[in-house]
């Protein structure tokens, strides 16, 4: 096992454009967490699937932003119409009971917005 | 609403010198404690963590934390601190309670290591 993917790396788009970002976890995490991060902050909760179940979102995440984990396995992160107060880091974490909540990160998705 | 603070932005040190940085969080009635670093664009990797037990935690890299239930604090430190731990360190509680687990972050504090 790898730990958590993340793909793309980064991405730079033109504002009004739509982006889709994807989550790998650790295969037996059933828990999965989606972040944001802007420059000299800490990463900000967005939203949180457990298996397939998306059980809760932050009030960041507005109507341009949709989460899905189809299967309980990967997921991916939508932003429709973007804006340029959405360029930031997308990070994606995994966790699960044999890990005793331990969440392990990816490596982030770095959005552009221009 | 569970929240973190990180009380240095921060923290200049020389190289083998030891080092503590700060984190209080808002009080409930139980919850887990983590410390993450952040290199420069990447991820963040889990330093320790807080669960249970013992108060005095020990993790990757040399660094310890305790935890002081009275003072709401989770001050992580580390004896003798090297060039290469320079990063970013964020502070982080979720709480039990609630049965979600949802990790809230500090603002982070920048550690940055002179020889």
């Amino acid at each position: 096992d790898t730990g958590v993917s993340q793909d793309p790396r980064h991405k730079i788009t033109k504002r009004g454009q739509n982006v889709t970002f994807r989550c790998d976890p650790i295969s037996e995490h059933n828990r999965l967490y989606w972040y944001r991060q802007t420059l000299g902050q800490g990463p900000e909760f967005l939203t949180y699937f457990q298996n397939e179940a998306q059980l809760e979102k932050s009030r960041l995440l507005s109507d341009r932003f949709s989460a899905e984990r189809p299967k309980g396995s990967f997921s991916t992160l939508e932003i429709q119409r973007t804006e340029q107060g959405d360029s930031a880091m997308y990070l994606c974490a995994s966790t699960g009971r044999q890990d005793n909540y331990g969440y392990t990160f990816g490596s982030g998705t770095r959005l552009t917005v221009v | 609403a569970q929240s973190v603070t990180q009380l240095d932005s921060q923290v200049p040190v020389f190289e083998e010198a030891p080092v503590e940085l700060r984190c209080n969080y808002s009080s409930s009635v139980s919850v887990y404690l983590f410390w993450y670093v952040q290199y420069p664009n990447q991820g963040l990797q889990l330093l320790l963590k807080y669960l249970s037990g013992s108060t005095l935690v020990k993790g990757i890299n040399g660094f310890e934390a305790e935890f002081n239930k009275s003072q709401t604090s989770f001050h992580l430190r580390k004896p003798s601190v090297h060039i290469s731990d320079t990063a970013e360190y964020f502070c982080a509680v979720s709480d039990r309670s609630g049965g979600s687990y949802i990790p809230t972050f500090g603002r982070g504090t920048s550690l940055i290591v002179h020889p």
